[in-house]
């Protein structure tokens, strides 16, 4: 069976400009989260969805938006990007986003902004 | 303070030796954690769950103090394919928020 998958792996942006990442969780799984890693960090929590409802928002500016899909997949949308907004960003998927399943990431895109 | 904090790395250890990795957490209202694997450049991979009883995976161990808000990952005999990072993980409820710490490096040498 296939992964989490995210979409696409590089990206390079200018600051100013907005861009949209995108993720399909594993089949069967009904929950995504979205999480920021920078170089030397762990990862950080940024948004959960499920069932297409927001469930969980992290410490992060308004700028940072998401969605989820009816077939479960989600985008990331960031706008007026940041040379901070530089970084790993890394979907992981569940089957309901409860405490104790485990969460499985995909490779992660790799955002630079300029 | 962080939330999750975890001994500053790197280790570098021979090929065999046993390494010892700590971590504590700040919310007594955690409730369930995790030991994570990340690889250069790869996304992080659950290595195992912890449990108050503690719970052993071939040559890994972890524990988990909740009264001290403790928890431990125990490395035996490593291995050349050990060397990675190794993340603390805790879900303090409220769904899937993970809360991460900042990762220890090791690095298992010949």
């Amino acid at each position: 069976d296939a992964g989490v998958t995210q979409s696409p792996t590089h990206l390079i942006k200018t600051r100013g400009q907005q861009v949209t990442l995108r993720c399909s969780p594993i089949s069967g799984h009904k929950s995504v989260s979205w999480y920021q890693q920078v170089l030397g960090q762990g990862p950080q929590f940024i948004f959960q969805y499920y069932e297409k409802e927001e469930r969980g928002r992290g410490n992060f500016p308004d700028r940072f938006s998401a969605r989820q899909f009816p077939n479960y997949s989600s985008e990331l949308n960031v706008n007026a990007l940041l040379l901070g907004d530089s970084a790993l960003y890394l979907c992981a998927s569940s089957f309901q986003g409860q405490v104790q399943e485990t969460q499985y990431f995909g490779p992660g895109t790799r955002l630079l902004v300029l | 303070r962080k939330e999750v904090e975890q001994d500053p790395g790197p280790f570098n250890v021979p090929e065999g030796a046993t390494v010892a990795f700590n971590c504590t957490y700040s919310n007594s209202a955690s409730q369930s954690f995790f030991w994570y694997r990340q690889d250069c450049r790869k996304e992080p991979k659950l290595l195992m769950s912890v449990y108050s009883s503690g719970n052993e995976d071939g040559r890994f161990t972890a524990q988990l103090n909740r009264a001290s808000q403790y928890i431990s990952l125990l490395i035996r005999d490593s291995k050349l394919s050990d060397s990675a990072t190794y993340l603390c993980v805790v879900n303090r409820g409220g769904g899937g928020k993970l809360i991460f710490g900042q990762g220890t490096e090791l690095s298992v040498k010949p």
